[in-house]
C-alpha cells in the first residue's frame, strides 16, 4: 500500500496526558500536511511541512500542540496536557510541492476523557 | 465569518436524481477549486478541481467555479446509492499553502 498511513487509528487518552500521532506520508511527496476534522465540519489546517520545514502554522495551534519532520518524511504530532476540547479526528495529507493534490490518511481519531 | 461556507444539508434524494452541491467564499485571493467525497471515519478522497473560472467533466460530476460571484458548484448527474456520502469543497490560493475546506454536505442517495 503506497498511501498515506496515520498511526495510531484510534487513541483514547484522559484530560492532562500527553499523545503523539504519527503520519507517514506517500514516500515522494515533499509536502505534508496536518488538519483537524470535528463532527459535522470540514478539515481545518493546523501546519504544513515542505520537507523538514515548518513553514506555516494555523492560530489554532497552541502551544501544547508541535509537530515535527525531522528528515523530511513521516511526520509526528505531539498534543501536551490534553482537553476534552482536543478530542477530534487529526487528519494527515501529503502533495508534490505546490500541487493541489492532497492524499488524505484515514485519520487518528482521539477522544479525550 | 468562515473563508468557506457550505450548507451541510443532509440532502436526500432518489436514485437517478440531479444532485447539486454548492459553496460561497470569501478570499478573491482563491485559485484553485476541490471537491472531496469522505466516507464515514475515513479520510477525504479528491474528487475534481478547477483553476480559476470556468467548468470540468468527468463522467457523472461537473464541477462549475464563478469568481465573479465567489461560487462554486458540483453536480452530480444520474446519482446512485454508492454516491451517499459527505461532500468537502475545498479551496487555497496559488502557493497551495493552506487549504480551506467547507463544512461538508451530507448526501443520501435513496435506491
Amino acid at each position: 500500500d503506497t498511501g498515506v498511513s496515520q498511526d495510531p487509528r484510534h487513541k483514547i487518552t484522559k484530560r492532562g496526558q500527553n499523545v503523539t500521532f504519527r503520519c507517514d506520508p506517500i514516500s515522494e511527496h515533499n509536502r505534508l500536511y496536518w488538519y483537524r476534522q470535528t463532527l459535522g465540519q470540514g478539515p481545518e489546517f493546523l501546519t504544513y511541512f515542505q520537507n523538514e520545514a515548518q513553514l506555516e502554522k494555523s492560530r489554532l495551534l497552541s502551544d501544547r500542540f508541535s509537530a515535527e519532520r525531522p528528515k523530511g518524511s513521516f511526520s509526528t504530532l505531539e498534543i501536551q496536557r490534553t482537553e476534552q476540547g482536543d478530542s477530534a479526528m487529526y487528519l494527515c495529507a501529503s502533495s508534490l510541492q505546490e500541487n493541489y493534490e492532497q492524499y488524505f490518511g484515514p485519520g487518528t481519531r482521539l477522544t479525550v476523557t | 465569518q468562515k473563508e468557506v461556507e457550505q450548507d451541510p444539508g443532509p440532502l436526500s434524494v432518489p436514485e437517478g436524481a440531479i444532485v447539486s452541491l454548492n459553496c460561497t467564499y470569501s478570499n478573491s485571493a482563491f485559485q484553485y477549486f476541490m471537491w472531496y467525497r469522505q466516507y464515514s471515519r475515513k479520510g477525504p478522497e479528491l474528487l475534481m478541481y478547477t483553476y480559476s473560472s470556468g467548468n470540468k467533466e468527468d463522467g457523472r460530476f461537473t464541477a462549475q467555479v464563478d469568481k465573479s460571484s465567489k461560487y462554486i458548484s458540483l453536480f452530480i448527474r444520474d446519482s446512485q446509492p454508492s454516491d451517499s456520502a459527505t461532500y468537502l469543497c475545498a479551496m487555497t490560493e496559488y502557493n497551495f499553502n493552506k487549504f480551506y475546506f467547507g463544512s461538508g454536505t451530507k448526501l443520501n442517495v435513496k435506491p
